[in-house]
């Protein structure tokens, strides 16, 4: 099972550069997440999805977009990278309810210089 | 803001020691779950306790639960340096919206 996965796992890029970060569940869930770790700070949530086509803001979206076309796949975009936004990055999956827990992908770590 | 406020921030304790980390949180929840990660990789579910149990077991784990206090606790028995991690305890609230929030994290260290 390869459950979530991330793709890259590493990326430097310049202020002002753009990406995209790709996470794909094989797991068939419902929701999906995007959450940024800093030291000190935990995980504070991006973006999540609740289903194919959907999307809504967490904690701290400024800077960011997400789009989720198709049910597997959530994309996390950088439009104009900042300093401030190199953290490393995971994705999440879970079933509809929220009694069962999230399954993470091994994170991406981004540096903006 | 955080919902989750896990307590030590860091423990370093002999194999073979119990560790017990805590968990305070600030609004009413639905369920309390708590997640280990291990150095440079992803989150791994632990546990999940429901806002109408007060204790749950699953192996050398276990957790409380304490909604007057809005507090849970993790009990980790008989410790192993493999248990080296960092854990975090996440968080839903009743209002319905299926995602979590997850506190600081404890960092544990398991001495051999």
């Amino acid at each position: 099972n390869a459950g979530v996965t991330q793709t890259p796992k590493f990326r430097v890029l310049k202020t002002g550069q753009s990406m995209t970060l790709l996470c794909a569940q094989d797991m068939n869930h419902e929701y999906m997440y995007w959450y940024r770790q800093d030291p000190g700070m935990g995980l504070r949530l991006i973006h999540y999805s609740v289903g194919e086509g959907t999307t809504a803001k967490g904690e701290v979206p400024d800077g960011y977009n997400v789009s989720r076309l198709k049910k597997q796949n959530f994309l996390l975009g950088l439009e104009s990278a900042a300093p401030s936004q190199t953290s490393v990055y995971f994705c999440a999956s879970s079933r509809r309810w929220s009694g069962y827990g999230y399954t993470f992908g091994s994170g991406t770590r981004l540096t903006v210089v | 803001s955080q919902q989750g406020e896990e307590d030590p921030q860091a423990l370093s304790i002999q194999e073979g020691e119990n560790a017990t980390m805590n968990c305070s949180y600030k609004t009413s929840i639905n369920n309390l779950q708590w997640y280990r990660q291990n150095s440079g990789r992803g989150l791994v579910h632990l546990i999940l306790i429901r806002s109408n149990e007060r204790e749950k077991h699953s192996g050398r784990l276990r957790v409380t639960l304490d909604t007057s206090k809005k507090s849970s606790s993790l009990l980790i028995t008989a410790s192993r340096a493999a248990d080296t991690a960092s854990y975090f305890c996440a968080t839903v609230h009743t209002s319905g919206t299926y995602k979590y929030i997850f506190g600081t994290g404890t960092r544990l260290k398991v001495l051999a």
